[in-house]
């Protein structure tokens, strides 16, 4: 089993850019949440898709958009980038109902210059 | 406010002492409660969880955390601290089946040969 797959590991981008995150869930694991981890800082909630809809979202613009897929693999959009962007962005997944338990990739490092 | 607390910012102890890292909660009703490490670079790994019944919960690494209803808390304990210990610790809760996780700042733990 990979578990929680997420590419890529590191990118660097320009302000104002876009840019594209992927995970691939944990086999099994239909639910993907998305978090932004800043240096020194808690994870914080971005979203949460599930059945290819976005079933929660935390307190981040709509800069921040997502995917899910079919397949349960999963985008994180982010348009507009600001400096303030540049963070770990950590996929998790679990399963439904009761998603009391979730499974971490390893992040990608984004920094935006 | 709704919140995760984890007073200590950065702890050091010496190879083979105890450890206790401490993480309060504001809400009112009993989360789900965690308690995840985080190598640096790494993303999140799960070290034990509490839903209910027996308050003393065991975990992996040889990490125990306590839940106290009337404190508020969910602490965690390492009767002796091995050098690969060092990592950032997170706690974190999640309200009801199916929400997101809400993690605390982290607390910093460094180990001394």
């Amino acid at each position: 089993d990979a578990g929680v797959t997420q590419s890529p590991t590191h990118l660097i981008k320009t302000r104002g850019q876009q840019v594209t995150l992927r995970c691939s869930p944990k086999s099994g694991h239909d639910t993907v949440s998305w978090y932004q981890q800043a240096l020194g800082q808690g994870p914080q909630f971005i979203f949460q898709y599930y059945e290819e809809e976005e079933r929660q979202r935390g307190n981040f613009p709509d800069r921040f958009s997502g995917h899910q897929f079919p397949n349960y693999s999963s985008e994180l959009n982010v348009n507009a980038l600001l400096l303030g962007d540049s963070a770990l962005y950590l996929c998790a997944s679990s399963e439904p109902p009761g998603n009391t338990e979730a499974f971490f990739g390893q992040g990608t490092r984004l920094t935006v210059v | 406010a709704q919140s995760v607390t984890q007073p200590d910012i950065h702890i050091t102890v010496s190879e083979g002492a105890s450890l206790e890292l401490r993480c309060n909660y504001s809400y009112g009703a009993t989360p789900y409660l965690f308690w995840y490490v985080q190598s640096p670079g790494q993303g999140l790994q799960l070290l034990l969880k509490y839903f209910s019944g027996d308050t003393l919960v065991q975990g992996i690494k040889g990490f125990e955390a306590e839940f106290k209803r009337s404190q508020s808390s969910f602490n965690l304990r390492k009767p002796s601290v091995h050098w690969s210990d060092a990592a950032e610790y997170f706690c974190a809760v999640v309200l009801t089946q199916g929400q997101n996780f809400v993690f605390g700042p982290g607390t910093r733990l460094s180990v001394l040969p």
